[in-house]
């Protein structure tokens, strides 16, 4: 399978722990985002890389939440002191920059759910 | 005020009927529009882009509206593996003029379609 992969796909944690996500984007891919997706609402951007470089954050993304992608290829998303307003489906997507390309199609892995308990 | 409203529905329709779905976004200056298809539990998945011309793919029609800033999807003769939610979707690029694809998703309006 050459899609975006996650992993895990779910993650239980108590209050107060910290979770990490990873995310393989379609290789060829430069440009990786995260987004963040709680029940009856659409995804929420969290934060985006082209490369290794982490080029926009979201306000969503308080400082307990840390993102890498430090090789240009995959990315880890880490939570700390994770509360239960966090639970939520954490999705990854990649996209291929071609130009100046509003209509870019990005594609999406099937997310980490994450219930913190 | 949402950046990208959509009625949330749910849509409940026989199969063979036509459906639309309309979507409004509050940013002039957004640059590329998309609906996505999400079955449920799952990933969201590109089903078309929208053109300003508007656009056709078999059953699936989207027009775009840039002077009143409203988007739609047209789904004629509805089978039932339509049955999802569809999340209308707006790119505003970058301010600095870079392009890259942070989408702005609504909230999505979910369709049932039954035999």
């Amino acid at each position: 399978d050459t899609g975006v992969s996650q992993n895990p796909r779910h993650k239980i944690t108590k209050r107060g722990q910290n979770v990490t996500f990873r995310c393989d984007p379609i290789s060829e891919h430069n440009r990786l985002y995260w987004y963040r997706q709680t029940l009856g609402q659409g995804p929420e951007f969290l934060t985006y890389f082209q490369n290794e470089a982490q080029l926009e954050k979201s306000r969503l993304l308080s400082d307990r939440f840390s993102a890498e992608r430090p090789k240009g290829s995959f990315s880890t998303l880490e939570i700390q002191r994770t509360e239960q307003g966090d639970s939520a489906m954490y999705l990854c997507a990649s996209s291929s920059s071609v130009g100046i390309n509003y209509q870019e199609t990005q594609y999406f892995g099937p997310g980490t759910r994450l219930l913190v308990l | 005020r949402k950046e990208v409203e959509q009625d949330p529905g749910p849509f409940n329709v026989p199969e063979g009927a036509t459906v639309a779905f309309n979507c409004t976004y509050s940013n002039s200056a957004s640059q590329s529009f998309f609906w996505y298809r999400q079955d449920c539990r799952k990933e969201p998945k590109l089903l078309m882009s929208v053109y300003s011309s508007g656009n056709e793919d078999g059953r699936f029609t989207a027009q775009l509206n840039r002077a009143s800033q409203y988007i739609s999807l047209l789904i004629r003769d509805s089978k039932l593996s339509d049955s999802a939610t569809y999340l209308c979707v707006v790119n505003r690029g970058n301010a600095g003029g870079t392009s890259y694809g942070k989408l702005t998703f609504g909230q999505g309006t979910i369709l049932t379609v039954h035999p």
